[in-house]
Order: structure tokens, then sequence, then C-alpha cells
């Protein structure tokens, strides 16, 4: 699977929008990119993937560039619940998708109040 | 929906002694298990993935083991354990097809500490 870079940490006032930048600059064509965050002392949380369209969901949006090359998860409205570890995980879908996630350091994510 | 238990929540153990670890996952059949561990200030480092009763894959070569005894259930053992075992436990399980295969979702975990 492609490797993903992140920067470590970030900081986002309360109630704006937080944007997490990926880069994945050597991404297969049958890879897609996945969100995942990690609130302390729990497990892993899936948020949203995508392969090459814009995705959006309850939770977040999956902003990919037209080249792949990089993308941008967008938390809309961030709210103090939110500080975690953010994971972008670039990831080839095979069997079912039996093998499992390689997770690199994330993103600390700190909501401001 | 779907359901996922790890015990205990905590655990200390002394070197050299055994371990098991049991996940159980409820409302749904022929899952795919995982167990992942996360040393501390490090990220998830996958261990074992299981796709069936009895079929276990292992990752990273370690003093521990998996069994997968029944559909739902995937355990993690050792017969004795290492310092550098200690570290924050995790099952997760994917559906075996369909969109749904796309996610894992994680269980609550388990932190080891051994002394």
């Amino acid at each position: 699977d492609a490797k993903t870079t992140q920067p470590p940490s970030m900081d986002c006032a309360e109630g704006r929008a937080a944007n997490l930048p990926c880069n994945h600059s050597t991404i297969s064509g049958n890879e897609y990119v996945y969100w995942y965050r990690q609130i302390h002392s729990q497990g892993p949380q899936y948020i949203i993937h995508g392969l090459k369209n814009n995705e959006t969901n309850e939770m977040a949006s999956l902003i990919i560039t037209e080249d792949r090359k990089s993308s941008t998860l967008i938390l809309p409205h961030a709210t103090l619940r939110d500080t975690a570890v953010y994971y972008c995980i670039v990831r080839r879908i095979a069997g079912g998708g039996a093998d499992g996630l390689t997770f690199g350091k994330g993103t600390h994510l700190i909501i401001q109040p | 929906s779907q359901t996922i238990h790890q015990w205990p929540a905590t655990l200390v153990q002394p070197v050299g002694s055994p371990l098991s670890l049991e996940c159980t996952v409820e409302g749904t059949s022929n899952p795919n298990l995982y167990w992942y561990r996360q040393a501390a200030g490090r990220g998830l480092q996958l261990l074992f993935y299981s796709v069936g009763i009895g079929q276990i894959s292992s990752e990273v070569p370690q003093n521990l083991s998996a069994s997968r005894p029944q559909d739902r259930q995937f355990i993690l053992s050792s017969k004795k354990l290492l310092l550098s075992d200690s570290g924050f436990y995790l099952c997760a399980w994917s559906a075996s097809y369909g969109r749904a295969s796309y996610e894992q979702y994680f269980g609550p975990g388990t932190r080891l500490t051994v002394t």
C-alpha cells in the first residue's frame, strides 16, 4: 500500500472548519483513501473513504485532488469532541477487504475552545 | 446492529506469565477479524487477521499467537510475556463481502502492562 504523509499536529478553533491534509503521491489507481480517527484511549473510528470523487457523510467531507496525490479531510464545524489523532490510510481493496490497515503516526488535531 | 467486545479492559501481568485476550463480535456472521497492537507513543500495528474459523494470518513474527475457535470469537495468546508485549491491544472486524467490507470496526481495547 502507498505511503502517506501528514502533519504531526494541528490546532483549530471550536466551531470552525478543520482541514486536515494528507499527501499520498505514490498512490496507485486501485487504491482508496481512508480516514480514521482515534480519540485518546479508544479504538480507531472509521470516518470516510474515497477513490477519486469527493465524498461527504454525516461526519466529514473528503476532497481528493484530480491527480489523486493528495487529499483533505474537512470537519465542517469542529467541536471539542473532535480532538483526536486522525489517520490517513491508502489501501488497496482485495478479497473483500480482508487485509489489515497500515496506520502511520497521523495528525493530532486539537480543538481549542 | 453489530457490537464488538473485548476483555479484560486492563491487565497487569508479570514477565514470563501467560496471556489470553478475548474478542467477540455480535450481530454479524463470517466477519473478518483482526488483532492490532499500539505500543506507547507508536502507531497501530497489525498482528493477525482471520477470514474464517481456524484461518489465521500472522503479520509480524513474535511470541504471540491467535486462534479463532468460533465464527465470531478471536483470541490472542502468549505462553510467556515479555516486557515489550506491553501496549494497547485492539480487536477489529469487517464484513467479508460487499460495500460494508471496506470499513473496519474496532473494539474498546485491552491495555496490557507487563511488569
